[in-house]
C-alpha cells in the first residue's frame, strides 16, 4: 500500500494562513483518491473535515478548504483561530484500501 | 442526530480474541461504506478495515489480512470487528466511521496485556 506523506509540524499565527499538504509514494494525488482531512484535539475522536478532496461537511468552519495543489491534496487554513490548533490527519483511497498519512501538528502562535 | 457507538473494548490477554461492535443511531450503516480506524497511545490514525454498502466485498490493510474481520448484522444496525491472535502492539483505541460522509464514533480501547 502505499505511504502517504505530511508535514509533521507547523506553526501559524492568529489570523493568519497556512496550507497542510499530503502526497502519495506512488505519484501525484488526484480527485480519484478522493481525499480526506480530520482534525483531532488530545482526548477526542477524530472529526471529519473535508470529504472526496474538496467537499466540507455541515459542521466544517469556512475558514477551511481543501484542493489540488502541486501533485497533492492540501487543506488550507484561512483566518486561524486558536481553537484550530490540533492534529490534521489526511486520507487517501486506493483500489487495494485506504490509507493515513502520518498527520501534522498544528500551532496557532 | 447521526451517532455511532462503539463497544466491547476492554483487557485481553495476548493470543487472546475481542469482538468490538459499533452501533447506529439516526444512522442505517448498510446504506454507507464502513470502516474500523485505530490509533495506539501518543500514535497517529491507522486505517484497519472497510466493508461496502451492499456488503458485498471487504479490504483490509496488510498489516490486518487473516486476524481481523469485519462484517454487519443489518437487522441490529451494527457493525462488528473479529480481533483474534491478538498481541500487545494492537493496544489501540479503535474507531467505527463512515467515509463518506465523515461520521466518526467516540472510540473503544482495546488493551492486549498479560
Amino acid at each position: 500500500q502505499a505511504v502517504v506523506t505530511q508535514e509533521p509540524s507547523l506553526t501559524v499565527s492568529p489570523g493568519g494562513t497556512v496550507t497542510l499538504t499530503c502526497g502519495s509514494s506512488t505519484g501525484t494525488v488526484t480527485s480519484g483518491h478522493y481525499a480526506y482531512w480530520f482534525q483531532q484535539k488530545p482526548g477526542q475522536a477524530p472529526r471529519t473535515l473535508i470529504y472526496d478532496t474538496s467537499n466540507k461537511n455541515s459542521w466544517t468552519p469556512a475558514r477551511f478548504s481543501g484542493s489540488l495543489l502541486g501533485g497533492k491534496a492540501a487543506l488550507t487554513l484561512s483566518g486561524a483561530q486558536p481553537e484550530d490548533e490540533a492534529e490534521y490527519y489526511c486520507l487517501l483511497t486506493s483500489g487495494r484500501g485506504v490509507v493515513f498519512g502520518g498527520g501534522t501538528k498544528l500551532t496557532v502562535l | 442526530e447521526v451517532q455511532l457507538v462503539e463497544s466491547g473494548g476492554g483487557l485481553i490477554q495476548p493470543g487472546g480474541s475481542l469482538r468490538l461492535s459499533c452501533a447506529g443511531s439516526g444512522f442505517t450503516l448498510t446504506s454507507y461504506w464502513m470502516d474500523w480506524v485505530r490509533q495506539a497511545p501518543g500514535k497517529g490514525l491507522v486505517w484497519v478495515a472497510r466493508i461496502k454498502s451492499d456488503g458485498t466485498s471487504t479490504s483490509y490493510a496488510d498489516s490486518f489480512q487473516g486476524r481481523f474481520t469485519i462484517s454487519r448484522d443489518s437487522a441490529k444496525n451494527t457493525l462488528y470487528l473479529q480481533m483474534n491472535s491478538l498481541r500487545a502492539e494492537d493496544t489501540a483505541v479503535y474507531y467505527c466511521a463512515s467515509l463518506p460522509p465523515g461520521a466518526w464514533g467516540q472510540g473503544t480501547l482495546v488493551s492486549v496485556s498479560s
